[in-house]
C-alpha cells in the first residue's frame, strides 16, 4: 500500500525555538495532506488541511500564526511550530490523499511525531 | 453536529471475540471506518463501510452498521495479542475529505 512518512519521529526542543515537521508521501502524488493532534489517550484533531501550492485551510481555533504550513510540491508538506511552549507538546500526525485515486481508502496516514516542549 | 463516541476501555481474552462499538449523530456520513493505532504509531485503515450497507465481513473482521441507530459496530475473531491496539470509529461526508474520528476504544488481551 501507499506509504506516507514523517520526520522527525520524535524531537525535544526548549520553550521558545520553533520546530519544522515534515510530512512525505512516498509513492504517490498528493495534492491534499492533512495535519492532525493528538492528545494522550484523546482522539485526532484536524489542525488544517494543506493544498498543494495553495494556502493551507486552518480549522477553528486553530492559530495559523503559530502553525505554519507549507505544502510546496505534491510529495511534501511541512508543519512548523513557532516559538514553542510546553502546551505545544503533543502527538503530530499527517495524512496524504493519493491525487488519482478516489474512493475511501485513499488518505494514508504517516507514523507521527512526537514533540515534547521543555 | 458532528460526533463519534466510544467507550474507552475494553477487555478480552486472547482467542474470544472482540466487539467495539460506536455510536455517531450525524446520519448523513457516506463512509464509516475503523482505524487502527499501535502504540507510538500512526492509523492503519482496517476496513470502511458505506452507508447505505448494513455489514462487511473481512477475514476476522466484521462490521455491523445499523443506521436508523446510529450506531457502528467491529468484530475481531479469535482475538489475538497482536490485536491489542486503539480502534478509531471516523465518519466522512459527501464531498469532504475531512474524517471525524472518535476518540478510541483500547483494547487489552488478556492471557
Amino acid at each position: 500500500g501507499a506509504v506516507v512518512s514523517q520526520h522527525p519521529s520524535r524531537v525535544i526542543c526548549k520553550s521558545g525555538t520553533s520546530v519544522k515537521i515534515e510530512c512525505r508521501s512516498l509513492d504517490f502524488q498528493a495534492t491534499t495532506m492533512f495535519w492532525y493532534r493528538q492528545f494522550p489517550k484523546q482522539s485526532l484533531m484536524l489542525m488544517a488541511t494543506s493544498n498543494e501550492g495553495s494556502k493551507a485551510t486552518y480549522e477553528q481555533g486553530v492559530e495559523k500564526d503559530k502553525f505554519l504550513i507549507n505544502h510546496a510540491s505534491l510529495t511534501l508538506s511541512t508543519l512548523t511550530v513557532t516559538s514553542a511552549h510546553p502546551e505545544d507538546s503533543s502527538f503530530y500526525i499527517c495524512s496524504a490523499r493519493d491525487s488519482q485515486g478516489g474512493g475511501p481508502s485513499t488518505q494514508y496516514f504517516g507514523p507521527g511525531t512526537r514533540l515534547t516542549v521543555l | 453536529g458532528e460526533d463519534v463516541e466510544q467507550s474507552l476501555f475494553l477487555s478480552v481474552r486472547e482467542g474470544d471475540s472482540s466487539v467495539i462499538n460506536c455510536t455517531y449523530t450525524d446520519s448523513s456520513s457516506t463512509y464509516l471506518y475503523w482505524y487502527k493505532q499501535e502504540p507510538g504509531a500512526g492509523l492503519q485503515l482496517l476496513t470502511y463501510i458505506f452507508s447505505n450497507m448494513d455489514m462487511k465481513q473481512d477475514q476476522r473482521l466484521t462490521v455491523l452498521l445499523n443506521k436508523k441507530d446510529k450506531h457502528l459496530s467491529l468484530r475481531i475473531a479469535d482475538t489475538q495479542t497482536g490485536d491489542s491496539a486503539i480502534y478509531f470509529c471516523a465518519e466522512t461526508f459527501m464531498g469532504n475529505d475531512k474524517i471525524i474520528f472518535g476518540k478510541g476504544t483500547r483494547l487489552h488481551i488478556l492471557p
